[in-house]
């Protein structure tokens, strides 16, 4: 299954848009790229996907290179509430399931006020 | 409930012991996935169902775990004669179906410690 690397931490200020990183060199034609997070004492929950166009919805944006090795999770204003670890992973219809998934570490995000 | 719900939320267990983890899934959704979470790691994938389907056990560490899935829905993942590695956040996920673009629903984990 195709990896994906993200930066270990990063931060931002409240109110300050944040860009939040995401390299799959090894992407296939068929993969869907998903953004999850986790906020502290929580399982992750669901914030966006895409295949090759950007995407927006009510919680962030994403941005998907016209090559699709990379793209980035935007936040357009961070608050406190947005600290969390960020996973960006594949999705895939070759056999691959989101349980065979590799979730990594993520990025752990801080808010400060 | 309106969301995927695991009990108990915490469990201390002595070393040895079996320990039954209980996850509900969201009704209707026919994905079923458990994790694993160790302190400041990632998510490991321990095993899952779909449908009337085998299960995918390729995640499981060792032959004390084991899970089922009774009746479609709720899922019991087993650990016996626990042992101190075992420690982790144990998560439980569900999905409507398992395609690329469905989305999971994750609990909010069975937090495990064997002392």
């Amino acid at each position: 299954d195709a990896k994906t690397t993200q930066p270990n931490s990063m931060e931002s200020n409240e109110e300050e848009p944040v860009h939040l990183p995401c390299n799959h060199s090894t992407i296939s034609g068929t993969d869907y790229i998903h953004w999850y997070r986790q906020l502290p004492s929580q399982g992750p929950e669901y914030v966006i996907h895409g295949l090759t166009s950007n995407v927006n919805n009510r919680m962030a944006s994403l941005a998907i290179a016209e090559d699709r090795k990379s793209s980035t999770l935007i936040l357009h204003r961070a608050t406190l509430r947005d600290a969390a670890v960020y996973y960006c992973i594949l999705r895939g219809d070759g056999g691959s399931t989101l349980g065979r998934l590799y979730f990594g570490r993520g990025t752990q995000l801080t808010v400060w006020p | 409930g309106a969301g995927v719900s695991q009990s108990p939320s915490n469990k201390v267990t002595e070393k040895g012991k079996d320990v039954e983890l209980r996850c509900d899934p969201i009704s209707g959704h026919t994905a079923l996935y458990w994790y694993r979470q160790s302190l400041g790691q990632g998510l490991e994938f321990l095993i899952y169902f779909q449908g009337n389907s085998a299960p995918d056990k390729s995640g499981l560490p060792s032959d004390r775990f084991s899970a089922e899935r009774t009746g479609g829905s709720v899922s019991t993942l087993t650990i016996q004669r626990t042992q101190q590695e075992d420690s982790a956040v144990y998560l439980c996920a569900s999905s409507p179906r398992d395609t690329p673009v469905t989305e999971a629903f994750f609990g909010q984990g069975t937090r495990l410690t064997v002392v």
